[in-house]
């Protein structure tokens, strides 16, 4: 099974509001990262988690907090987005290093 | 600085016919390369990755790719392209710091005649 589950699906969101993407994998791998992804364009990294502790942050900035309270699970809370980081959002988990990397469905983040 | 390139952004064939498309990659060890497949508004699914070993490898759905050092290349073929195909393709090389930094190419958009 290669399966890395994200939710919700959509998610439509003031500049004000807070919120929270979720990315769920039971595979056993290590490591989870988070993509960002706009029209046209290849994804982006925005962080990796390895052994559950934060191992590469590309400076993103601090309205994106990631977070992962458990080695199958992976959050990112959004706060005070600005319109531009509207994109799909891409979670992806691997065993770590060289690993292949295994992405999620992704969430159509809309800010407004 | 590594670096993978899709020489082609946009790729039009008939269904039936077959399909080469172009990764080049910008690397001083081997590198460990991919193939993913994304569908309007869904996620990356790999077809195929290329570690070490035969050249030739064989992916999902009937893709295969072949890894050649003297050109830097790892170009993506199907035989027989169906209408399903269409979709978005990215080449992708993992970095050399062991990271798991994926360095995608900017992809190409594959297009289905019937």
């Amino acid at each position: 099974d290669t399966e890395v589950t994200q939710t919700p699906k959509h998610l439509v969101m003031g500049m004000t509001n807070k919120k929270s993407l979720k990315c769920e994998q039971h595979m056993g791998h290590r490591a989870m990262y988070w993509y960002k992804q706009k029209a046209k364009k290849p994804p982006e990294l925005m962080f990796v988690y390895s052994y559950e502790k934060l191992s590469i942050n590309e400076s993103v900035p601090s309205r994106f907090s990631p977070e992962c309270p458990n080695s199958s699970l992976l959050n990112l809370h959004l706060h005070a987005l600005q319109p531009e980081d509207s994109a799909l959002y891409l979670c992806a988990s691997s065993q770590g290093g060289s690993d292949t990397q295994y992405f999620g469905p992704g969430t159509r983040l809309t800010v407004l | 600085a590594q670096s993978v390139t899709q020489p082609d952004i946009h790729i039009t064939v008939s269904e039936g016919a077959s399909l080469e498309l172009r990764c080049n990659y910008s690397y001083g060890a081997t590198p460990y390369l991919f193939w993913y497949v994304q569908s309007p508004g869904q996620g990356l699914q790999l077809l195929l990755k290329y570690f070490s070993g035969d050249t030739l490898v064989q992916g999902i759905k009937g893709f295969e790719a072949e890894f050649k050092r003297s050109q830097s290349s790892f170009n993506l073929r199907k035989p027989s392209v169906h209408w399903s195909d269409a979709a978005e393709y990215f080449c992708a090389c993992l970095g050399s710091s062991n990271t798991g930094k994926l360095i995608f190419g900017q992809g190409t958009t594959l297009q289905v005649k019937p």
